[in-house]
């Protein structure tokens, strides 16, 4: 499994948009890249994946480069209510004979100060 | 639809007893995963099962085991309870077990071992 490297805190105004970059050096050609927020207290929640390129959705945009070697979850115009801790995942989608699991890093604690 | 239902959400016992834990995954989903969370160790994977069949496990003692039932809820045991077993345990459900879909995870139960 890849292994990821993230900041261990962030800080950001309210309004402001965060760009929060994962590395993986070692990412697999059949790996994906997912994010997932977690409030304390509470289960990880999954926010966004993609395999190359930009995905956006209601809640976020991931950009991931040519060589996906890192990638960037980028929250357009935070609130107080996105301080939470962000993980970023990377793995294969399925290995056969069934060696699925979720690889949780250290996350991103993302501070939002109004 | 209903989310991932664990219970209980809190629990205390005493060291050297043993604690089941339950996870009632979304309608539908097969896999149900199960994620201990420690502030010094994070998220760490205990075990996947998938249509009743464990599928992958961890780095935990055999003092961590689980079962899935038929209608693919869960159960996790842990025997001779150790303070270090102090802990939010989650589950998570998905569809098939696959990285590249989307996991969803109960809120977890907090156990304290005394």
């Amino acid at each position: 499994l890849a292994k990821t490297t993230q900041p261990i805190s962030m800080d950001s105004y309210e309004g402001q948009e965060v760009n929060i970059t994962c590395s993986h050096n070692n990412i697999a050609t059949n790996d994906y890249i997912t994010w997932y927020q977690q409030f304390p207290s509470q289960g990880p929640r999954f926010i966004i994946q993609g395999y190359k390129t930009k995905v956006t959705n209601e809640v976020a945009s991931l950009f991931i480069p040519a060589d996906r070697k890192s990638s960037t979850l980028s929250l357009p115009r935070v609130s107080l209510s996105d301080t939470a801790v962000y993980y970023c995942l990377v793995g294969p989608a399925y290995s056969g004979a069934g060696s699925y699991q979720l690889t949780f890093g250290k996350g991103t604690k993302l501070s939002v100060i109004p | 639809k209903a989310g991932v239902t664990q219970t209980p959400r809190y629990l205390i016992k005493t060291r050297g007893q043993q604690v089941t834990l339950s996870c009632s995954p979304i309608s539908g989903h097969r896999s149900v995963s199960w994620y201990q969370q420690t502030p010094g160790q994070g998220l760490q994977f205990l075990f996947e099962y998938f249509s009743e069949t464990q599928r992958n496990k961890g780095n935990f003692p055999g003092r961590f085991s689980g079962r899935q039932f038929s209608n693919s809820r869960s159960e996790m045991n842990v025997s001779t309870l150790e303070l270090g077993d102090s802990a939010l345990y989650l589950c998570a459900s998905s569809l098939e077990g696959r990285t590249d879909t989307e996991a969803f995870f109960g809120q977890g139960t907090r156990l304290t071992v005394v």
